[in-house]
């Protein structure tokens, strides 16, 4: 059964306090890892997507990355606008669009 | 494009009770597909379909029914609502294969079962 899991559950980081989150997976034969972001009351919002292991993407202040068996979500310099739940999520199987998400890990971003 | 869209915003049911959560796509999109999130367990998958008369299930689908006669539109149907239906549902959408297949969420719905 594939699994996902998030660390850690939260997070309080000074503002322009850099760290990273980290998701693990278990899955058989990986299409794809996602990275979204869910502001509170809202749907979740893309950000990433991750192929292969060793494939690194970046916007503004976020890069994630991906091995065989963990991706991170390097968060550089944040701001309070940051704060939010990050959610991880795969894609496996053959011809398979379904997702399987990690629980999420609520940043905040203290000024 | 107004992206995935869900109505109602939110609702509050008595046990017993039914009622259609209503999403809709403008994108085209060829997969659909239906969540809940409940506070630490993630979101799972209720429904999904791939095109227009095809749905199967998910992780979560027990009192739930979905029907798919457009491209467009997605309805998921709580037949005779449970407290244990309390939930936030998501509607998502997104093309099939290919490299741009990333999911785009709707706003959701706060779901009260009473």
């Amino acid at each position: 059964e594939d699994q996902v899991t998030q660390s850690p559950e939260a997070l309080r980081l000074q503002e322009g306090e850099s760290s990273s989150l980290n998701c693990s997976y278990t899955v058989s034969g990986l299409r794809g890892l996602f990275w979204y972001r869910q502001d509170p009351g809202k749907g979740p919002e893309f950000l990433f997507t991750l192929y292969s292991a060793g494939e690194e993407k970046e916007k503004e202040r976020l890069k994630a990355t991906l091995t065989k068996k963990e991706s991170f979500l390097h968060i550089t310099a944040p701001k309070p606008e940051d704060s939010a739940t990050y959610l991880c999520a795969v894609q496996a199987g053959q011809g398979a669009q379904k997702l399987v998400f990690g629980q999420g890990t609520r940043l905040t971003i203290n000024p | 494009n107004a992206g995935v869209t869900q109505t109602p915003k939110f609702q509050v049911l008595k046990t017993g009770q039914s009622m259609t959560l209503q999403c809709a796509q403008d994108m085209n999109h060829e997969y659909m597909s239906w969540y809940r999130q409940d506070p630490g367990m993630g979101l799972r998958l209720i429904h999904y379909s791939v095109g227009a008369g095809i749905t199967d299930q998910g992780e979560v689908p027990n009192g739930y029914n979905v029907s798919r006669s457009t491209t467009e539109d997605f309805p998921l149907r709580l037949l005779s609502a449970a407290p244990s239906q309390t939930s936030v549902y998501f509607c998502a959408s997104s093309y099939v294969g290919g490299l741009y297949n990333e999911q785009f969420f709707g706003p959701g719905t706060r779901l009260t079962v009473l």
